[in-house]
């Protein structure tokens, strides 16, 4: 089975904190995606990447970026964080070809103080 | 421009009956659609999925239904029990434009002993 990894499950960061959110597949996934999710709201995509190096914004990036070195790890980066970032963030990755089907991480809640 | 929708926020259930939960989408181009089942704290799991080329999907309690001339489709819970009080969400895609699945806002059923 396809794992994604998220290296937090919870984290406490203060306001104006620089943040790094990681994650990892191992199943060699070309596609790798950074949602948050927020009551009511559903799932918004903040950043995706198809290729190592290659990153595109999703709905909502304002306020993130993001970093793809390697093919198994996408980092989602809070340059400073501030109180409206506080949420649940989901990593998930996905094969190419012609069934798009994500594997999802298990979330890191984050809280912004 | 929400292409993916589901209008029922929440849902309650009694244990042992069946659950019904709906999905409605815009683009016509979507050919495959998912569903995903998602507990607090963890991230989503794939439940079940269906092809445009179908009508209904079927693995064990959980039947998936499409109506593409209605743009709706329906996951049917039966019977419904405890350990599937959640939050799901309704997913869409276009298999020839991208990887990138299309997430509803999510319906958080609850099934009451």
């Amino acid at each position: 089975d396809v794992k994604v990894t998220q290296s937090s499950r919870y984290l406490v960061k203060r306001t104006g904190e620089k943040v790094f959110l990681e994650c990892v597949q191992d199943m060699d996934h070309e596609n790798m995606f950074w949602y948050r999710q927020d009551p009511g709201l559903g799932l918004r995509l903040i950043y995706f990447s198809y290729d190592v190096k290659m990153k595109e914004k999703g709905d909502i990036p304002e306020g993130y970026s993001v970093s793809r070195e390697k093919k198994e790890r996408f980092s989602l980066i809070l340059e400073s964080a501030s109180t409206n970032q506080t949420s649940m963030y989901l990593c998930a990755s996905s094969s190419g070809g012609n069934v798009i089907r994500y594997t999802f991480g298990s979330g890191t809640r984050l809280t912004v103080v | 421009d929400q292409q993916v929708k589901q209008n029922s926020p929440s849902l309650s259930v009694q244990e042992g009956r069946i659950s019904i939960l709906n999905c409605d989408y815009t683009n016509s181009m979507f050919d495959y659609f998912l569903w995903y089942k998602k507990y607090p704290a963890e991230g989503p799991t794939f439940l079940i999925s269906i092809s445009s080329i179908k009508d209904k999907n079927e693995d064990g309690r959980f039947t998936v239904f499409l109506n593409k001339s209605a743009k709706h489709l329906s996951l049917h819970i039966v019977p419904s029990q405890p350990g599937d009080s959640a939050v799901y969400f309704c997913a869409a895609s276009n298999n020839n434009a991208g990887n990138m699945l299309t997430f509803g806002g999510g319906t958080r059923l609850m099934v009451k002993p």
